[in-house]
This record gives C-alpha cells, sequence and structure tokens, in this order.
C-alpha cells in the first residue's frame, strides 16, 4: 500500500465507450500524475497537476481528458479510445512538482481497449 | 533528445549479487531515482542520489558517477521476492522525470 488508491483496477472497454480512471491520495501531496506504461517502453508522462492546476501536457490526444476537482483527487476520462491506447494506466502524487522528493504510485488501470 | 538506458533483462542467482546499470543523457540534471516494480503492482521507490558515490540501504546500494552519466543498482544477498522490473529515472534541469524502459530481473533458486 502506497497511499495512492486508483479503482478500477482492470477495465475493458470498447472505442464508442466513455468510461473513467479514479485515482486518490491522502498522503497531502500537492502534485499529481498521470502515466502510461505499455510493455517494454518507459513510462511517458501524459498530464501533471500542481495544487489542482494542470502544469504539463504532454500532446496526449483529446481522448484523454483529465479532471483534478481537488487535491486529493485525479481522474482520467476516456472516450473513443483506440486498440494502441491498451496499457496500464499508473496515477502517482509527490510533495511538489519541481523537487527531488520521490514519487508514490498507485497500482494502476490495466486498460484494454477492443 | 533525453535518453536513459538500461539493460532489458537480466537473470541472477539467489544468495548471489547483481548490479543493474543505467546510462543518461539529458537536459540537465537534478538527481537520479531507482524505483522496483513488481508484475502487476505499483512502482515503489528504492533510492535517490543526487551527488557522486555511493548510497547504501541494506542490501540495495545505488551508485551515481555525473560525469559519466552513470549510475548503478546493487543488490546483495539475492531472494526470489527480489525477482521484478527495475525503473532507473532521472530528473533534468526543468524537474521532469524522463524513465528508462526497466530492467526485467530473474532470479533463479
Amino acid at each position: 500500500e502506497t497511499g495512492v488508491t486508483q479503482t478500477p483496477r482492470h477495465l475493458v472497454m470498447g472505442m464508442t465507450n466513455k468510461k473513467s480512471l479514479k485515482c486518490e491520495q491522502h498522503l497531502g501531496h500537492n502534485a499529481m500524475y498521470w502515466y502510461k506504461q505499455s510493455a517494454k517502453k518507459p513510462l511517458e508522462l501524459m498530464f501533471v497537476y500542481s495544487l489542482e492546476e494542470r502544469v504539463e501536457n504532454n500532446s496526449v490526444p483529446s481522448r484523454f481528458s483529465p479532471e483534478c476537482p481537488n487535491s486529493s483527487h485525479l481522474f482520467l476520462h476516456l472516450h473513443t479510445l483506440q486498440p494502441e491506447d491498451s496499457a496500464l494506466y499508473l496515477c502517482a502524487s509527490s510533495q511538489d512538482e519541481a523537487s527531488n522528493t520521490e514519487a508514490f504510485f498507485g497500482q494502476g488501470t490495466r486498460l484494454t481497449v477492443v | 533528445g533525453q535518453n536513459i538506458d538500461q539493460p532489458t533483462e537480466m537473470t541472477a542467482t539467489e544468495g548471489a549479487i547483481v548490479q543493474i546499470n543505467c546510462t543518461y543523457q539529458t537536459s540537465g540534471f537534478n538527481g537520479l531515482f531507482w524505483y522496483q516494480q513488481h508484475a502487476g503492482e505499483a512502482p515503489t521507490f528504492l533510492s535517490y542520489n543526487v551527488l557522486d558515490g555511493l548510497e547504501e540501504k541494506g542490501r540495495f546500494s545505488s551508485f551515481l558517477s555525473r560525469s559519466k552519466g552513470y549510475s548503478y543498482l546493487l543488490l546483495k544477498e539475492l531472494q526470489m521476492k527480489d525477482s521484478a522490473s527495475y525503473l532507473c529515472a532521472v530528473r533534468d534541469r526543468n524537474y521532469q522525470l524522463i524513465w528508462g524502459a526497466g530492467t526485467k530481473l530473474i532470479i533463479k533458486p
């Protein structure tokens, strides 16, 4: 248990579906992140939120839409995804966005797009 | 471009020692992290180096040479539970984390 909780753990969705991934942290951290992890590839940073404001959007397609309603919760809304979007989606948090403290990760959502 | 290189896979024997190397080329340097990730689980923090030298933490040690753009993670007295992927990540000048693809470590009895 790292203090970061993600739901659901597994998700199978069709290309026309709309779904949301949820992340929650009660570590008192100010920064939250969404990463995509594909097999044998480096972690890809998707979005960064600092104090509930988006500070980074790494050229992510608009079919991925993040939402950060407060400092403890982060969502990733998904719609009209493609099969190549199948991956492990990891949420993480850290004390601050621009610091040398480590990030704490959730266990991820294994997403399969059919 | 920015790049982190680490071996894709390594195999070692229970009770032995293994060294996992990481080389990096990044725009600036603000620290290097090692994480462990068991299959289907969250990456968990192992170590952080920002100055040259060796940081020891129990059975695990991490070394950094900034002039060479090089780090290694040393695991001693290997146990079966050490079978996992080990991720190297560097913070660049903008404090963005640049990740390697990870090294899958297989421990054999």
